[in-house]
């Protein structure tokens, strides 16, 4: 099976302009979160989707949304970019359904991230 | 707000010792837990997970130990070896809204 693949790898951005990540989930996989990792901070949630739709949130800005295609595929998208913005994203995906308990015992499975440098 | 913590954002042990890679978390109504390993310049990849009705998870040289009283997780590796330096994230969950802790890089000595 192929794994979680990010696009693009590697990105350069100015202060102001807008960006727009995808990934490509693990065929099967409905669920895909989002998360930003800078030094110091770890792995902070942005959000997820699953079925098309945001099921949950972060604490982050407007100016980061998402969305979900019929075929699972995401996009992450920030505007009005800012230097603080420049980090590691990271999608995760999953199965995405929780047990009937509620329990989240799925496991995500990393692509291998979009470094974003903001200057 | 910084739900799940690493308190040590780095630890070395020698070769063949055991490695104890402390979390804290603040919510209590997280119900799955789960470590991941990274490697630079790759994604993190998933080590070993415990439910919150179970106190202990073994996996080979992995085990992960949950105290729910002290909100407390930790994952000990026994005998470390090189190949084991990596960062490690801890994560907390609740219906698949996951919050990972700042990582602790681990550095095993030969």
């Amino acid at each position: 099976k192929a794994g979680v693949t990010q696009t693009p790898r590697y990105l350069i951005k100015t202060r102001g302009q807008q960006v727009t990540l995808s990934c490509s989930p693990i065929s099967g996989h409905r669920s895909v979160s989002w998360y930003q990792q800078t030094p110091g901070q770890g792995l902070q949630f942005l959000f997820e989707y699953f079925s098309e739709t945001q099921r949950n949130k972060g604490n982050f800005p407007g100016r980061f949304s998402g969305r979900q295609f019929s075929n699972s595929r995401s996009e992450m998208n920030v505007s009005t970019l800012e230097l603080g913005d420049s980090a590691l994203y990271l999608c995760a995906s999953s199965g995405g359904l929780a047990g009937g308990t509620g329990l989240s015992t799925d496991t995500q499975y990393f692509g291998p991230g979009t470094r974003l440098t903001v200057l | 707000d910084q739900q799940v913590k690493q308190n040590s954002p780095s630890l070395s042990v020698q070769e063949g010792r055991i490695s104890i890679l402390n979390c804290d978390y603040t919510n209590s109504m997280f119900d799955y837990f789960l470590w991941y390993k990274k490697y630079p310049a790759e994604g993190p990849t998933f080590l070993i997970s415990i439910s919150s009705i179970k106190d202990k998870n073994e996996d080979g040289r992995f085990t992960v130990f949950l105290n729910k009283s002290a909100k407390h997780l930790s994952l000990h590796i026994v005998p470390s070896q090189p190949g084991d330096s990596a960062v490690y994230f801890c994560a907390a969950s609740l219906w698949n809204d996951m919050r990972f802790g700042a990582g602790t890089r681990l550095t095993v000595k030969p």
